[in-house]
This record gives C-alpha cells, sequence and structure tokens, in this order.
C-alpha cells in the first residue's frame, strides 16, 4: 500500500505571494489533517479534513485554508506569505477504523521557506 | 484540556547507553497513547502505542508502558545505537470525546555518540 505522498517536497517563495500544497492520503484513509513544524514551535496542528468537511481547527489565522476532494487528496492554501509561514508542512492521514483512537500516518511533508 | 508534556531535549547518550525519555498527560477520559519518531529530514513515524492501562507498547527494542496511576507513558530503550538520533513524539487520542484530534507533547531530540 503507497504512503501519504506530499508535492511538492521543496518550495521557495517571497513575502505576499500566496502557496499551494498538496497531500495524498493512503488509499481508504479519509481523514486528513495538517500541521506546521518550526524549530521555535514544534509541532502545531492546522486542521483536520474528513469526508470533504473541516472537523477540527487549530489556532492559525484565516491565512491559512484548506480543502479535501471527493477521493480524500487534500490541499492548504497560504495566502500573503510571511517570513514567519517558513516552515515543514506535515500531513497525516487515518482512516478512523478504530472508534477509541487516532492512528495517524505522515507523508514526509513540504519543506516551504519565504524569502 | 487534555495535555501531554515531555521532557526537554536534547537528550545526549553514548551508544549502547540505557534511555528513558519521559511523557505524562493530563486527560479526563480514556486516551490511547502513542510515541512517535521522526528521523532527520523525515515526516513522523509511529513507534508505538497502548489503548488501555497497563498495556505495553514495544517496536525496534522500543518499549513504553501506559501508567494511569502517575499518568505516565515513558519510553525506555535498553541500548541505543547512533541510528536511534531523532526527535521523539508523545501524543494521546481520546476518540470521539476530542473528536479524534491527537494532542502533541513537544517533542525530545536524541542524539547519540558513538
Amino acid at each position: 500500500k503507497a504512503g501519504v505522498t506530499q508535492t511538492p517536497r521543496y518550495l521557495i517563495k517571497t513575502r505576499g505571494q500566496q502557496v499551494t500544497l498538496s497531500c495524498s492520503p493512503i488509499s481508504g484513509h479519509r481523514s486528513v489533517s495538517w500541521y506546521q513544524q518550526t524549530p521555535g514551535q514544534g509541532l502545531q496542528f492546522l486542521f483536520e479534513y474528513f469526508s470533504e468537511t473541516q472537523r477540527n481547527k487549530g489556532n492559525f489565522p484565516g491565512r491559512f485554508s484548506g480543502r479535501q476532494f471527493s477521493n480524500s487528496r487534500s490541499e492548504m492554501n497560504v495566502s500573503t506569505l510571511e517570513l514567519g509561514d517558513s516552515a515543514l508542512y506535515l500531513c497525516a492521514s487515518s482512516s478512523l477504523t478504530s472508534v477509541s483512537y487516532n492512528e495517524q500516518f505522515f507523508g514526509p511533508g513540504t519543506r516551504l521557506t519565504v524569502l | 484540556g487534555d495535555s501531554v508534556t515531555q521532557m526537554e531535549g536534547p537528550v545526549t547518550l553514548s551508544e549502547e547507553a540505557f534511555l528513558t525519555i519521559n511523557c505524562t498527560y493530563t486527560a479526563t477520559g480514556y486516551p490511547s497513547l502513542f510515541w512517535y519518531v521522526q528521523y532527520p529530514g523525515e515526516g513522523l513515524q509511529l513507534l508505538l502505542k497502548a489503548t488501555k492501562a497497563d498495556d505495553k507498547g514495544s517496536n525496534k527494542g522500543f518499549e513504553a508502558t501506559y501508567r494511569k496511576e502517575t499518568t505516565s507513558f515513558h519510553l525506555e530503550k535498553g541500548s541505543v545505537q547512533v541510528s536511534d538520533s531523532a526527535v521523539y513524539f508523545c501524543a494521546l487520542s481520546d476518540g470521539r470525546r476530542s473528536n479524534y484530534q491527537l494532542i502533541w507533547g513537544a517533542g525530545t531530540k536524541l542524539i547519540i555518540k558513538p
């Protein structure tokens, strides 16, 4: 079974631009979560989509948005980029076959650098 | 709300040393507990999990026991290798009570010197 894939792996943008990152979950997984990882703030939860609906949301400004398609693939968009948005963006998928816990499978991440 | 606290890093050990990375949690329900590992330049991988009290998760020589009485899930390994150098994250999931959202610790960087 193929793992979680993220594209692109690396991106360089300038302040004020916008960016779209893509995530393809493991086949059959309907939940996709996005995280931002920086050296200073650690791993921070952005949002989670389940069956095309945003189900959970972290504490990020409205410049960060996402969506999920009917095939469970997900995209996240960051508009009006700021220097502080430079980070590793991780996507994780889950099948949610257990009602008691959420085991997530991560992609390799997209490294975004904002100049 | 629910939370996870890990010991601060970096933790630096010599090869073949004994490893403990402390993790404690706060939860009002009955969470499942996880350890994830992130090797340099990669995403996170599930290392082990435990879904109920007194369960022991184990994988690749690592172990952690779900201790409800001390609300802890400490990660241990008897003899570490240079290849174990990575960042380790403790996390909990409380299923439907928290809408399946995972709660993460801050991560502990482990450095193993040959």
